[in-house]
């Protein structure tokens, strides 16, 4: 299996652009997971989908951020309009759902995103 | 105070020690795991338990769950060891037992 399987890997974009960023989870894992990692506040969940509806966006910023699954094997992260404060890495990641006992999560290889 | 804490934060060790690195948590949780991220910036999951003791390789992974501690050990360590080690937790809430909270990290670096 291929893994998570993220684009791009680097973006560099200007203030006020639309940015987004793609994901595809491994095949048969029906929890997916977007994550921003920074420096400052190290590793944050933005928002779960399970099952392609999202559970919980809790995490999500502020309505400039908007995530959508289409359908099982695909997923975006928008961000519009960016601004010099979304710079970060962006993972996504994906999991098997079943039971409290939790399950591996498996993570992409992250985007990095710089808005000057 | 952080749901989840790791240390050390840094730790340097020469090649062939034996290093511990530490997870204690504050919540009721139904999983912990253990993450790798490399200076390139990927993440690997490299355990994740509920109880007891799992063993891969030269890592080791053990949780407490009654005093809320989880350690990794790694033996006969490495220079391909360094990276950052990511305590993270999955919490007993409703609706959220698949979610991950993190710990802050511990940069590991080995020294050849």
């Amino acid at each position: 299996d291929a893994g998570v399987i993220q684009s791009p890997r680097h973006e560099v974009t200007e203030m006020g652009q639309e940015v987004t960023l793609r994901c595809k989870p491994i095949s048969g894992h029906n929890s997916l997971f977007w994550y921003r990692q920074t420096m400052m506040r190290g590793l944050e969940l933005l928002i779960y989908f399970n099952n392609n509806v999202p559970i919980d966006d809790s995490g999500m910023p502020e309505d400039r951020f908007s995530a959508k699954m289409p359908n099982a094997s695909f997923s975006t992260l928008k961000i519009q309009p960016s601004e010099p404060r979304d710079s970060a890495v962006y993972f996504c990641a994906s999991s098997r759902t079943g039971g409290l006992g939790g399950n591996t999560i498996y993570f992409g290889e992250g985007s990095w995103l710089t808005v000057v | 105070k952080n749901e989840v804490e790791q240390s050390p934060q840094n730790l340097t060790a020469q090649e062939g020690e034996f290093i511990t690195i530490n997870c204690s948590y504050s919540v009721g949780i139904s999983a912990l795991h253990w993450l790798q991220q490399h200076p390139g910036g990927g993440i690997v999951s490299l355990f994740m338990l509920s109880s007891g003791k799992k063993k891969h390789g030269r890592l080791i992974a053990t949780i407490n769950i009654q005093e809320k501690h989880s350690s990794l050990h790694i033996t006969a360590s490495h220079p391909r060891d360094s990276a950052v080690y990511i305590c993270a937790v999955s919490l007993l809430s409703s609706g959220s037992a698949r979610q991950l909270t993190f710990g802050s990290g511990t940069q590991l670096t080995v020294l050849p």
